[in-house]
């Protein structure tokens, strides 16, 4: 079965600091994972996905198989970084629906 | 890049009535599209995959005959709430995904049910 777990439900830091938000997925064929940021108020939008291997608004997030990990980092937290985070798998293809970690709540202090 | 439009955004309805939910592709066509359900502070759950053409295929727990789906065209996908009661308040927000994309989402619908 599918799982993708982000153990932190809240996180905050302060403006300028690193930023690394975690996720681990179990899946037993080959993964597709994704970052979706949802700012208040606003529907998921896409941030990062791990075949692209893009920098999206200073994030980057790196698939690590052998750990079976995707954790998004960024070097120094802005405050318009505060939003909800999710992290998701998918089966690869686009031909079904994503699992969803239970997502991280980023809080960026002034 | 893609746009999927979710209509109508808020609805509010009486126990025992039926609440039609529309989920569009605006550039670009969907064989595929997803339903998916989130309560309170909690995660997305996939209810469904929708299939152009065909029939839907739901994830284990959800009742088919109670959340009906219809996906018409190539960028239309349907989720009817039927006799809905209180505990069928929720969330409900659709996706499809561009090829070679990545999933895009529309912006939910709040479903109360009084």
């Amino acid at each position: 079965a599918q799982r993708v777990t982000q153990p932190e439900k809240l996180l905050s830091v302060f403006k300028g600091a690193p930023v690394e938000l975690k996720c681990n997925y179990s899946y037993s064929g080959s993964p597709e994972l994704f970052w979706y940021v949802q700012y208040s108020r606003q529907r998921l939008q896409l941030l990062l996905r791990h075949i692209s291997r893009e920098s999206i608004k200073g994030f980057t997030a790196d698939l690590n198989k052998g750990e079976t990990s995707f954790h998004l980092k960024k070097p120094f937290a802005q405050e318009e970084d505060s939003a909800m985070y999710y992290c998701a798998l998918g089966s690869g293809g686009g031909a079904d629906g994503l699992t969803f970690g239970k997502g991280t709540h980023l809080i960026i202090q002034p | 890049g893609a746009v999927v439009s979710q209509h109508p955004s808020r609805v509010i309805c009486k126990s025992g009535t039926s609440v039609k939910i529309e989920c569009r592709s605006l550039d670009f066509q969907a064989t595929t599209m997803f339903w998916y359900r989130q309560f309170p502070k909690q995660s997305l759950m996939l209810m469904a995959t929708s299939n152009e053409g065909s029939k839907a295929t739901y994830e284990q727990g959800v009742e088919k005959d109670k959340f009906l789906i219809n996906h018409a065209s190539l960028t239309l996908s349907t989720l009817t709430v039927t006799s809905a009661h209180p505990e069928d308040s929720s969330f409900y927000i659709c996706s499809a995904r561009e090829y070679g994309q990545g999933y895009t989402f529309g912006s939910g619908t709040r479903l109360t049910v009084v």
